[in-house]
């Protein structure tokens, strides 16, 4: 199988506070994983690469001070959204691949509201 | 740059009938082209995918054709049933690369 899962699965926060996003690949190793943004019935917008043991690449306009990404190992990766302002709300979803392969897989995502 | 096109928006079809959707790309060193189904709420899901070095591939009721030529490929789903209604996305990618989304086509099948 192939399958990836994040936490939390919806998260309400205050304005000025900072969010922390789990994905995990939970039956194989995941070398590169991927972060998206969904707005309601639109498209998926990449806004990062995230390669295990390395620095993520951005998507330009996105902003890396604010969308924090780590993947200290072969099977999570973490988004954080510091400082989240209301225009943050947002579905976040990853998804994961594995080394060799094109194929990816998307983890159930995150809903976030910024109060 | 890349670019996926997807049409149509919003399709409608009776229970039974064929769905086709497609999309155009403009990168022509593209070489994989996945298809997947998001239902609403819920994470996207691969259905289907074909590499450039193939013009067709089936997989039961769903299949994908390429044309490398014209630089399209489609997504044909026959005998579609209630459960097929979701949006559904095409992507293009190049090796290793990311992926490049389209726009979505949300398929509705009336019972």
């Amino acid at each position: 199988g192939a399958v990836v899962s994040q936490h939390p699965s919806w998260v309400i926060c205050k304005s000025g506070t900072s969010v922390k996003i789990e994905c995990r690949s939970l039956d194989f190793q995941a070398t590169t994983m991927f972060w998206y943004r969904q707005f309601p019935k639109q498209s998926l917008m990449l806004m990062a690469t995230s390669n295990e043991g390395s620095k993520a690449t951005y998507e330009q306009g996105v902003e890396k001070d604010k969308f924090l990404i780590n993947h200290a190992s072969l099977t999570l990766s973490t988004l954080t959204v510091t400082s989240a302002h209301p225009e943050d709300s947002s579905f976040y979803i990853c998804s994961a691949r594995r080394h060799g392969k094109e194929t990816q897989y998307f983890g159930p995502g995150t809903r976030l509201l910024v109060l | 740059g890349e670019n996926v096109e997807q049409h149509p928006s919003t399709l409608s079809v009776q229970e039974g009938d064929s769905a086709v959707i497609k999309c155009t790309y403009s990168d022509s060193a593209s070489n994989y082209f996945p298809w997947y189904k998001q239902e609403l709420g819920k994470r996207p899901q691969l259905i289907i995918d074909i590499r450039s070095n193939v013009g067709e591939k089936k997989d039961q009721r769903i299949a994908v054709t390429l044309n490398k030529t014209a630089k399209h490929f489609s997504l044909h789903i026959t005998e579609t049933q209630p459960e097929d209604s979701a949006v559904y996305f095409c992507a293009r990618g190049l090796g290793y690369s990311t992926l490049t989304f389209g726009k979505g086509t949300m398929l509705l099948v009336s019972p």
